[in-house]
């Protein structure tokens, strides 16, 4: 398999269920990010690993969790959610530190509805 | 503050009309990226192109084209005679050398629709 996957690719829960959402980049890349695209709205970043650390969380409500155990996979996990946050949750990946000229490689996206 | 502005919305053509998407960008840094997705219905980004600050010269890739001006602070990106394929959000995104790994920033993006 190559490029970014995610899964699952859409997902239904309701406010009181804990889920996951996986991303897994085949790329060699060593930078890992989540973005949240709802509609109408421009691509938020969410959260974003270099090399296993993360570097940046703009400001997610911490029922939104991050985890990132190696370069390749990358993990959201959800829990108490709100119906606001139903979106479509994008993972990308780039090769890393000091790579601000590179360009991110996206997957599908996870399409989520919040109930 | 680095920002990305599309200011077209959606945009519709017909088929093998051509069609030229807007960007406009704002940064204080001179040395920086700027970069064209797709978004096909599918949602999946999709890389088209990276540009930096240092290199002005125009680029043609098959029907696309990208004419890129800093006296204007714009990256524009040109469809040559559309294609249905060609209907999806496109968006303009920046990242700033001095920004480090900080991520894209991403304008607002452009519906195109091409109407067979």
């Amino acid at each position: 398999e190559t490029g970014v996957t995610q899964t699952p690719r859409h997902l239904v829960m309701g406010m009181t269920n804990k889920k996951s959402l996986k991303c897994e980049q085949h790329l060699g890349h060593n930078a890992m990010y989540w973005y949240k695209q709802s509609a109408k709205k421009p691509l938020e970043l969410m959260f974003v690993y270099n090399f296993k650390e993360q570097t940046e969380n703009n400001s997610v409500p911490s029922r939104f969790s991050p985890e990132c155990p190696n370069s390749s996979h990358l993990f959201l996990h959800l829990h108490t959610l709100q119906p606001e946050d139903s979106a479509l949750y994008l993972c990308a990946s780039s090769l890393g530190r000091g790579s601000s000229y590179n360009e991110q490689f996206f997957g599908p996206g996870t399409r989520l509805t919040v109930l | 503050a680095q920002k990305v502005t599309q200011a077209q919305t959606e945009i519709s053509v017909v088929e093998k009309e051509d069609v030229t998407l807007d960007c406009v960008y704002e940064t204080r840094d001179t040395t920086y990226y700027l970069f064209w997705y797709k978004q096909p219905p599918s949602g999946e980004l999709v890389f088209l192109i990276r540009r930096n600050s240092f290199d002005e010269q125009n680029e043609i890739s098959g029907r696309y084209s990208w004419n890129f001006q800093k006296s204007t602070s714009s990256f524009n990106f040109t469809i040559t005679a559309s294609q249905v394929v060609d209907s999806a959000v496109y968006f303009c995104a920046l990242s700033e050398e001095t920004s480090g790994n900080t991520p894209l920033v991403f304008g607002k993006g452009t519906r195109l629709s091409v109407i067979a």
